[in-house]
This record gives C-alpha cells, sequence and structure tokens, in this order.
C-alpha cells in the first residue's frame, strides 16, 4: 500500500512564526503536492513538484515556499505565520494521475 | 467561473435509493476526469476514473459528456457506507496537476 505520511496531524503557532510542515512518501513517486482545503472552497493547489529539487507553484502559492532535497519529502514551508493561512494542509504524491494522500495537518494561527 | 463546478448539497437520501451527482467543468482541453471520496476528517481517495465511454464499478457508474463538459455519478442501492463527500476532478492533457470541485456531500439515512 502506497503510505503518505505528514508530520503533525494538529498545529498550533502563533502570527509571524516560521511553520514547517512536512511530508515523507514510501513508494518512490515522481510527483509530489501541498493543497489546503478550505469549506466552500475545496482543495487549493499551493505547490508542487516533478523531481527533486524541482517546484512549481499552483494556484495560490503567495505566503508559502517548498523544499524537495529528497525524492521522498516534499516540505510546505510558512515564511512568517498569519491567520488566514489556518486550514487543512493535505500533501499527496503521485506516479501519474492517481494522487494519494496523507492524513492532513490541520494548522491554527493565532 | 470555477474551473470545475459541483452542487455542494447536501443530499440526503433513503438507503436503497439512487443518487446522481453531476459536476461541470470550463476548461475544454481538459483530458483526464475521476472522482475522489473524502470522508468526514480524512484525506480524499480515488473512487473511480471517468472514462469517454462510461464505465460501471460496481454499484457505481461514471459518464462523461464532452460536448457538454459534465461527468456525472451514479450510485445505486446506495448504502449507509456511502455517506462522504465525492470531489470531481479533472487534469489537462499531459498534465498531472489535478483541478479539484468543491465536493458533494453526501447522507445515507437509515
Amino acid at each position: 500500500d502506497v503510505k503518505v505520511t505528514q508530520s503533525s496531524r494538529y498545529l498550533v503557532k502563533r502570527t509571524g512564526e516560521k511553520v514547517f510542515l512536512e511530508c515523507v512518501q514510501d513508494m518512490d513517486h515522481e510527483n509530489m503536492f501541498w493543497y489546503r482545503q478550505d469549506p466552500g472552497l475545496g482543495l487549493r493547489l499551493i505547490y508542487f513538484s516533478y523531481d527533486v529539487k524541482m517546484k512549481e507553484k499552483g494556484d495560490i502559492p503567495e505566503g508559502y515556499s517548498v523544499s524537495r532535497e529528497k525524492k521522498e519529502r516534499f516540505s510546505l514551508i510558512l515564511e512568517s505565520a498569519s491567520t488566514n493561512q489556518t486550514s487543512m494542509y493535505l500533501c499527496a504524491s503521485s506516479p501519474a494521475f492517481e494522487q494519494f494522500f496523507g492524513p492532513g495537518t490541520r494548522l491554527t494561527v493565532l | 467561473r470555477k474551473e470545475v463546478e459541483q452542487d455542494p448539497g447536501p443530499f440526503n437520501v433513503p438507503e436503497g435509493a439512487t443518487v446522481a451527482f453531476n459536476c461541470t467543468y470550463s476548461n475544454s482541453a481538459s483530458q483526464s476526469f475521476f472522482w475522489y471520496r473524502q470522508d468526514c476528517r480524512k484525506e480524499p481517495k480515488l473512487l473511480m476514473s471517468v472514462y469517454s465511454s462510461g464505465n460501471e464499478d460496481g454499484r457505481f457508474t461514471a459518464q462523461l459528456n464532452r460536448a457538454s463538459q459534465y461527468i456525472s455519478l451514479l450510485i445505486r442501492d446506495s448504502k449507509l457506507s456511502d455517506s462522504a463527500t465525492y470531489l470531481c476532478v479533472v487534469s489537462l492533457q499531459g498534465a498531472q496537476k489535478l483541478v479539484f470541485g468543491q465536493g458533494t456531500r453526501l447522507t445515507i439515512n437509515p
């Protein structure tokens, strides 16, 4: 079975803090993605990566950056967390079109 | 206009009923189509791909109408365990990037 793990299920941070969300997949997938999911807005793509050290902006990259130093790991970074970044963050990996999601991180920024 | 539009529901139907959802997409270049299922407080998982000729998987039937740019999902003999949010998903040709609808929430009542 494909396994995608995320570093935390719940996280509470303060405005202005730097936040790291980690995602690890164990299936040697080339593609990895970060989404946020908000009520009424669905899943929105923040960043994605097709290969190690490669990254591309999704639909809502502002306020976020990413890092992919190893194939299995894709990190999402909030340089200076703001309250409007309170959300559910979902990581996914994919060999082609089917995406396998991690359990999500519920981030609250106070 | 959203790239992928779904009626958010909620749909409340009795066990054993047949229920159908539609989804419309705006980009005529979209090539691949999927339905994902997301249980409450869980990550999305692929339910089925949608092919031009239509396809069936047990009680579930998916259809694609390219001329009208809509996708449908039919669930027959609904079960309590079918209660979930159903996400309509499309991608452009050759792109692993997926665009998600906001989801249709379904509750099956005993």
